[in-house]
């Protein structure tokens, strides 16, 4: 199984501060034949189910704001947060597409300090 | 707009078979691959495995032999049953629809969008 690493586990950012998750896969995660890579990324707020943020590694969903980008290739993957606002309180997980059994990353907690 | 919500017992008994139902709106499930992931209790997430279009299921191993994925076309619902339970199987359990991808190889399931809200599923006796 492909083994999904995030660091770190939690981080209090202050507000408009600049927040870096980073996701590690324990195999690569890009596809050579289309040169994707088969990576995204969700926000789970307290008490909601986790929401798509990014998918194919750096493809924002429709709708999410443009202070969230996402970036990186293979193994290394990494979800930034530009400038923290209050409603960004909530884990962040990493997924892979590349092979089943689709897996997760563990979850970093992203808190308001 | 496809939204899921999931249904059944918040309590189960140790040895006895947990069962849920997740209901879709909004669009038919004759398409897309239809999952469940649950998430024990401040852990994170695992996939369980789905339902595909295509009518076959697919199971993550870790829960294959206790595991059974359906679905209801007529009801637009799909189910999942898991067998006998122990604690560590308390979790939310969540629905979730898996987009599919065709390459040039073939078609898979990639991220997951929507989720249904989830429900908890308590192990106890």
């Amino acid at each position: 199984d492909f083994v999904m690493t995030q660091s770190p586990d939690s981080m209090a950012v202050s507000p408009g501060e600049r927040a870096a998750i980073n996701c590690k896969s324990s195999q690569s995660v890009l596809n050579s034949s289309n040169n994707k890579n088969y990576l995204a990324w969700y926000q789970q707020k307290p008490g909601q189910p986790p929401k798509l943020l990014v998918y194919w590694a750096s493809t924002p969903e429709s709708g999410v704001p443009d202070r969230f980008s996402a970036s990186g290739s293979g193994t290394d993957f990494t979800l930034t947060i530009s400038s923290l606002q209050a409603e960004d309180v909530a884990v962040y997980f990493c997924q892979q597409y590349f092979s089943s059994p689709w897996t997760f990353g563990q979850g970093t907690k992203v808190e308001i300090k | 707009q496809v939204h899921l919500q999931e249904s059944g017992p918040g309590l189960v008994k140790p040895s006895e078979t947990l069962s849920l139902i997740c209901t879709v709106s909004g669009g038919s499930i004759s398409s897309y691959y239809w999952n469940w992931i649950r998430q024990p209790p401040g852990k994170g997430l695992e996939w369980i495995g789905y339902f595909s279009h295509s009518g076959n299921s697919t199971y993550n191993a870790f829960l294959k032999s206790r595991v059974t994925i359906s679905a209801d076309m007529s009801k637009n619902q799909f189910s999942l049953r898991l067998r006998s339970v122990t604690t560590a199987d308390t979790a939310v359990y969540y629905c979730a629809r898996g987009y599919r991808y065709c390459g040039r190889i073939g078609c898979n399931m990639v991220w997951f969008d929507p989720w249904g809200q989830g429900t908890l599923v308590t192990v106890s006796s």
